[in-house]
């Protein structure tokens, strides 16, 4: 596509509920990558895919998170029995692969509030 | 990877030139700096990208000194469509892009 897609763009859950975050990045673009912003602060890296390559889950920040992407694409973000401390953006990007100038596109983002 | 600072804040007034500089003592050679633009309820946005000298686009310049360990963003004649957060990056081969708090500026009429 065009750009970076990311549904839903609002989500409003119950506190214990498990959600999924789904990422369309540029076709092309080989690499993805999850981050969380919480209101008011930086962006927190999460996970990163690189073709066909073992993502790297090292700023997953628990077991309740885990990330997938299929065939090289669509990516999809689950966070299992949410907490109210999971509330944040959460914005995924793509691009192609690393390098000193590589530049990523982000997509709007998707909101969550744990009540 | 190279840490990055800059200022938490800054206010402006519509129609002047804002420069907001970063700090990144450690960059390496392979490295580059790069801004991005984040505007509330998006994502950032790519705005510049350098390695030495002076480069300049449609929305911003970006000056680097000979010894790369600062770099200063330039908006020229900011309007208040520019409030927004603008990060600093160096960015080298590696994928783990570090997005500090930025620099939150804010422009009045």
């Amino acid at each position: 596509g065009a750009g970076v897609s990311q549904s839903p763009s609002n989500k409003v859950t119950e506190k214990g509920k498990d959600v999924e975050l789904r990422c369309d990045p540029i076709s092309g673009h080989t690499a993805l990558y999850w981050y969380r912003q919480s209101l008011g602060q930086g962006l927190e890296f999460l996970i990163y895919f690189q073709g066909n390559s073992a993502p790297d889950k090292s700023g997953l920040p628990s077991d309740r998170f885990s990330a997938e992407r299929t065939g090289g694409s669509v990516s999809t973000l689950t966070i299992q029995r949410t907490q109210q401390e999971d509330s944040a953006v959460y914005l995924c990007a793509s691009s192609l692969p690393p390098s000193g100038a590589n530049v990523l596109t982000f997509g709007a983002g998707s909101r969550l509030t744990v009540l | 990877l190279a840490k990055t600072t800059q200022p938490i804040s800054m206010d402006s007034y519509e129609g002047q030139e804002v420069n907001i500089t970063c700090s990144h003592n450690n960059i390496a050679t392979n490295d580059y700096i790069t801004w991005y633009q984040q505007f509330p309820s998006q994502g950032p946005r790519f705005i510049i990208q350098g390695y030495k000298t002076k480069v300049t686009n449609e929305v911003a310049s970006l000056f680097i000194p000979a010894d790369r360990k600062s770099s200063t963003l330039s908006l020229p004649r900011v309007s208040l469509s520019d409030t927004a957060v603008y990060y600093c990056l160096v960015t080298s081969g590696t994928y783990k892009y570090i997005f500090g708090t930025g620099t939150r500026l804010k422009v009045l009429a």
